[in-house]
């Protein structure tokens, strides 16, 4: 069975870093682009990020372009999003998913808080 | 590429048909996902490339559409498929997600 589970969520002060991380178990996780998106408070989905299964393909929406960073480590199974300069607008569930010809698994979500 | 979703709400009962409609800026060929998505809970892939469905999705909800207009039809709704849909393209980068859709009691 696919299971998606997100990590590393927390209240962080603007201007501060965070790590999130996603572990992947029940498929070929080395073999699947993998996605972030995001939903903050009373608003939609938003893509985030993608990887392509090697890692060296990445993709960044435009209000997060040069301040995250997202990665992979096949080894480990593992996905990643490094989150620096956070604004408040970056308030928000972060949510990994799968991406084949669409999202097809999605993790459960962990909840990110900027604030002072 | 501008997903744009309309209605914004549709106020529906249970056993009435249910049309959602996603319009592109641009062609986006079929490149386009429908997930419904319900509070607390993590999104679902119901329709991939315009039209097929996912696994274990039922029969009742359909795609369709091509080019820059696109549908999601329920065809006769359930108690659970009161949620929000959205819609998102993977034609080119960025991918988008329209604002959403809120099926209503």
């Amino acid at each position: 069975e696919v299971h998606l589970e997100e990590s590393g969520g927390g209240l962080v002060q603007p201007g501060g870093s965070l790590r999130l991380s996603c572990a992947a178990s029940g498929f070929n996780f080395g073999t699947y682009w993998m996605s972030w998106v995001r939903q903050a408070p009373g608003k939609g989905l938003e893509w985030v990020a993608n990887i392509n299964e090697a890692g060296f393909q990445k993709y960044y929406a435009d209000s997060v372009k040069g301040r995250f960073t997202i990665s992979r480590d096949n080894a480990d199974n593992s996905l990643d999003l490094h989150m620096n300069s956070l604004r408040a607008e970056d308030t928000a569930v972060y949510y990994c998913a799968r991406d084949l010809r669409g999202k097809d698994h999605w993790g459960q979500g962990t909840q990110v808080t900027v604030s002072s | 590429i501008v997903l744009t979703q309309f209605p914004a709400t549709l106020s529906l009962s249970p056993g009435e048909r249910a049309t959602l409609s996603c319009r592109a800026s641009q062609n986006i060929d079929n490149y386009l996902a429908w997930y419904q998505h319900k509070p607390g809970q993590a999104p679902r892939l119901l329709i991939s490339d315009a039209f097929n469905r996912a696994t274990g999705i039922p029969a009742r909800f359909s795609g369709r559409g091509s080019g820059t207009d696109f549908t999601l039809t329920i065809s006769s709704l359930e108690p659970e498929d009161f949620a929000f849909y959205y819609c998102q393209h993977r034609y080119n980068w960025p991918q988008a997600f329209g604002q959403g859709t809120k099926v209503e009691l």
